[in-house]
This record gives C-alpha cells, structure tokens and sequence, in this order.
C-alpha cells in the first residue's frame, strides 16, 4: 500500500464549477499535512498546509483534513483554467525525519 | 519571502562528466534542504536530505557516492552528479524549509539535465 494515495486523473472541471481532489495516508501519526500545484515542466508550489481536523480556507482554496478517517481533500472554488495542473498531496509522517512523503498527483483539467 | 533559487535552470553534458546544480534559500537560513528527482509523468522522488554542516542522508537505492551533496553554509547546497550517464537525465529540484515546526518546504525552480 502506498503511504500517500491520490486518484491520477484527468479530473475534469468546467469553468467556474467547484473541484474536488482527494488524498489518503496510511500512516495515522502523520501531523502536517500540505498541497502543491505543479505545472508542467515547472516545480511544485505550495498552496496550502493544514495541521488539525476541519477546514481551512485560503482564498479560492479550502483543505479539509480528517485525521479519524486519514484523508485530507483539497476544494477549489470558481475553477478557472490556469488552475490546470497537477496537485500534489505531502505528508509528513513525523517519525523525526522532516522529509515529505508525497503522493503521486491528480492532474486537474479545467475546460473553458 | 521563502524564495528558493537553482542554478542552473538546464544543462546538457556529456556521458561521464560531472555536473554541479546549486540551492539557495534567498530569503531565509534553512538548516535542512532536500534533493529530489522526478522523472517525465511521474511524481517526485525523494533523493536525500541535506543538512548544515553534517553529511546528507540517502534514500535507500540512492547512490552517495554518485550523487555528491553539500551543504556547507544556512543558504547553499550543492548536488554534483558525478560521472553522468543519460538515465541520470531528468529533472532534479530542490527545497528548503523555513523554519519553525511545520515542515512547509519551498521548492526551487528545478534543474533540467540531459546527458547525451
């Protein structure tokens, strides 16, 4: 089983509609909790983190984490076509080790 | 703030040479930085882990010797590639964290190398 799991997509979105993306981890002392957006041929950029159970909104952009159930989800609102991309979900597993462990990515298509 | 730099952003060489890509956090000391790799469709991969003054820790099937990091000031680490071949040709990025107890880890620009 993979630590980190994200459906690969495409997910896709019309213009203006809500887009969901989901990601589940295994290991249940994990305690931060981030998405990126990666572009094509481009690096990671960090959209959001989230510590505790509940949502966070930033803008267009709400993370959900539920720790009980290990998921956490990531909505964005009025879905606009530079959203199109491929949305990484990290964990960090807290084990002492400050690396990352991400997940494979959902890539996000927003048709106009 | 949180800007991290790469240099350089791409680079062609020939098989068996080395090449050196640096890491700079702008903005900020980052004490811990991490190399990554990623090939074309594929997600990132987790090289090694960079700290200040201390030797890099490897991930398992990653060759240290082969891969030379160092990290010898709170703005600066360095991955060589040492005697590249071209299934070492790919997109290599690093990041740096920031500080605090978060983890948030900002990532450079990356480094496109293509081994001929």
């Amino acid at each position: 089983q993979k630590e980190v799991e994200q459906n690969s997509g495409p997910l896709s979105v019309p213009e203006g509609a809500i887009a969901s993306l989901n990601c589940t981890y295994s290991d249940r002392v994990s305690q931060s909790f981030f998405w990126y957006r990666q572009y094509s041929g481009k690096s990671p950029e960090l959209i959001m983190s989230i510590y505790s159970n509940g949502d966070k909104e930033d803008g267009r952009f709400t993370a959900q984490l539920n720790k009980a159930s290990q998921y956490v989800s990531l909505l964005i609102r009025d879905s606009q076509p530079s959203d199109s991309a491929t949305y990484l979900c990290a964990v960090n597993p807290d084990t002492g080790r400050r690396a990352l462990t991400f997940g494979s990515g959902t890539r996000l298509q927003v048709q106009p | 703030g949180a800007v991290v730099s790469q240099h350089p952003s791409r680079v062609i060489c020939k098989s068996g040479t080395s090449v050196k890509i640096e890491c700079r956090s702008l903005d900020f000391q980052a004490t811990t930085m991490f190399w990554y790799r990623q090939f074309p469709k594929q997600s990132l991969m987790l090289m090694a882990t960079s700290n200040e003054g201390s030797k890099a820790t490897y991930e398992q099937g990653v060759e240290k010797d082969k891969f030379l990091i160092n990290h010898a000031s709170l703005t600066l680490s360095t991955l060589t590639v040492t005697s590249a071949h071209p299934e070492d040709s790919s997109f290599y990025i690093c990041s740096a964290i920031q500080g605090g107890g978060y983890n948030e880890q900002f990532f450079g620009p990356g480094t496109r190398l293509t081994v001929l």
